[in-house]
């Protein structure tokens, strides 16, 4: 089983619709959720980060996250085709600093 | 404020010769962190400097190494290339060794003949 999961897609959404991006991760003593967003030939730019159970919010962005079901998710309202790129979610377990990133979902917003 | 920058952009090497990839951080920032980004294996920890120390490593071979310098530049060195060497190198500028937010230059990409 691999640390961190994600399905690679690619999720295809219409624009405007909210798309739901899931990573799962083995271990349990993970205590920090990241995920970035990367474009095609771009490197990776951090949308959020979450280390407490629940959800935060930014703006069209939402992670969410569950240590009991070791889930973390991403739902972005409102897609526009801008949000097209690859979302990466990385974990920090407790007490380190190096992260292990998942593979990546690539999205898809078509108008 | 400039971003991270990196060079070179681009690179080609050929099997068994070394190479020396540039990372200037974000101005202020002492931490820099270096990934390796192939399609097989996705983005994967190297190391972390931070005032001109290595505070974390990753699982990457000793052939892999970098340092850092007075005024936060990295380097990262990586002797008698493979082939599979090949990849995109990251490097990520924070603050403080640890902080949530980092922020990544825009790579080198390495390619090993």
């Amino acid at each position: 089983q691999k640390e961190v999961e994600q399905n690679s897609g690619p999720l295809s959404v219409p624009e405007g619709a909210i798309a739901s991006l899931n990573c799962t991760y083995s271990d349990r003593g993970s205590q920090s959720f990241f995920w970035y967003r990367q474009y095609s030939g771009k490197s990776p730019e951090l949308i959020m980060f979450i280390y407490s159970n629940g959800d935060k919010e930014d703006g069209r962005f939402t992670a969410q996250l569950n240590k009991a079901s070791q889930y973390v998710s991403l739902l972005i309202r409102d897609s526009q085709p801008s949000d097209s790129a690859t979302y990466l979610c990385a974990v920090r377990k407790g007490g380190s600093y190096i992260p292990t990133f998942g593979r990546g979902t690539s999205l898809i917003v078509h108008p | 404020k400039a971003g991270v920058t990196q060079t070179p952009r681009y690179l080609i090497k050929t099997r068994g010769q070394q190479v020396t990839l540039s990372c200037s951080p974000i101005s202020g920032h002492r931490s820099v962190s270096w990934y390796q980004q192939t399609p097989g294996q996705g983005l994967q920890f190297l190391f972390e400097y931070f005032s001109e120390t290595q505070r974390n490593k990753g699982n990457f071979p000793g052939r892999f190494s970098g340092r850092q310098f007075s005024n936060s530049r990295s380097e990262m060195n990586v002797s008698t290339l493979e082939l599979g060497d090949s990849a995109l190198y990251l490097c990520a500028s924070s603050l403080e060794s640890g902080t949530y937010e980092q922020y990544f230059g825009p790579g080198t990409r390495l390619t090993v003949t």
